[in-house]
C-alpha cells in the first residue's frame, strides 16, 4: 500500500464549480497534512495546512481532515481556469520535523 | 514570509562538467533542507535531506558522490552535480523546513532547470 495516495486525474470541472480533491494515507500516526499546488513547469507552492479533524477554510479553499478514516481532502469553490494545476497532498508523520511524504498529485483542469 | 530562493534558475552545461545549485531561505532559518528532482510529467522525487552542519541523508538509488550536498548554514544549502551527463538533465527543486512554527512543513524554492549537452 502506498503511503499517500491520490487519484492522478485529470479531474475536469467547469468554471465556477466546486473541485474536490482527495487523499488517503496509510500511517495512522501522521500528525500534519498539507496541500501544495504545482503549476506546469513550476515548483510546488503551499496552499493549505491542517492539523486537526474537521474543516479549515481559507478563501475559496477548504481542507477537510478525518483521521479515523485516514482521509484528507481539498475543496476549491468557484473554480477558475487559473486553478488548473497539479495538487499534491503531503503528510508529516513526525511532529516537530519537516520531512513530508508526498502523494503523486492530482491534475485539475478547470474549463472556461 | 517563508521565501526560498534558488540560483541559478537555468543552467546549460557540457557533459563532464560540474554544476553547483544554491538554495537559500531568505526570511527564516532552515534547520532542514531537501533536494528533489522532477522529470517532465513525473512526480517529485526526493534525492536527499540535509541538516545544518551534518552530512546529508540520501535516498536509495541516489549517488552521494555524484550529487554533493553541503548545508553550511541555517540559510544556505548547495547541491553540486559532479561530472554531469545528459541523463542528469532535470528540474532540481530545493525546499526548506524551518524552525518554530515553520518546523513542520516545507517551503519550496522556484527550482533550477539543468540541461546537460
Amino acid at each position: 500500500q502506498k503511503e499517500v495516495e491520490q487519484n492522478s486525474g485529470p479531474l475536469s470541472v467547469p468554471e465556477g464549480a466546486i473541485a474536490s480533491l482527495n487523499c488517503t494515507y496509510s500511517d495512522r500516526g501522521s500528525q500534519s497534512f498539507f496541500w501544495y499546488r504545482q503549476y506546469s513547469g513550476k515548483s510546488p507552492e503551499l496552499i493549505m495546512s491542517i492539523y486537526s479533524n474537521g474543516d479549515k477554510e481559507d478563501g475559496r479553499f477548504t481542507a477537510q481532515l478525518n483521521k479515523a478514516s485516514q482521509y484528507v481532502s481539498l475543496l476549491i469553490r468557484d473554480s477558475q481556469p487559473s486553478d488548473s494545476a497539479t495538487y499534491l497532498c503531503a503528510v508529516n508523520r513526525r511532529s516537530g520535523y519537516s520531512t513530508l511524504t508526498f502523494g503523486k498529485g492530482t491534475m485539475l483542469l478547470v474549463s472556461p | 514570509g517563508a521565501v526560498v530562493s534558488q540560483h541559478p534558475s537555468w543552467v546549460i552545461c557540457k557533459s563532464g562538467t560540474s554544476v553547483k545549485i544554491e538554495c537559500r531561505s531568505l526570511d527564516f532559518q532552515a534547520t532542514t533542507m531537501f533536494w528533489y528532482r522532477q522529470f517532465p510529467k513525473q512526480s517529485l522525487m526526493l534525492m536527499a535531506t540535509s541538516n545544518e552542519g551534518s552530512k546529508a541523508t540520501y535516498e536509495q538509488g541516489v549517488e552521494k558522490d555524484k550529487f554533493l550536498i553541503n548545508h553550511a548554514s541555517l540559510t544556505l544549502s548547495t547541491l553540486t552535480v559532479t561530472s554531469a551527463h545528459p541523463e542528469d538533465s532535470s528540474f532540481y527543486i530545493c525546499s526548506a523546513g524551518g524552525t518554530g512554527g515553520r518546523q513542520e512543513t516545507q517551503y519550496f524554492g522556484p527550482g533550477t532547470r539543468l540541461l546537460v549537452l
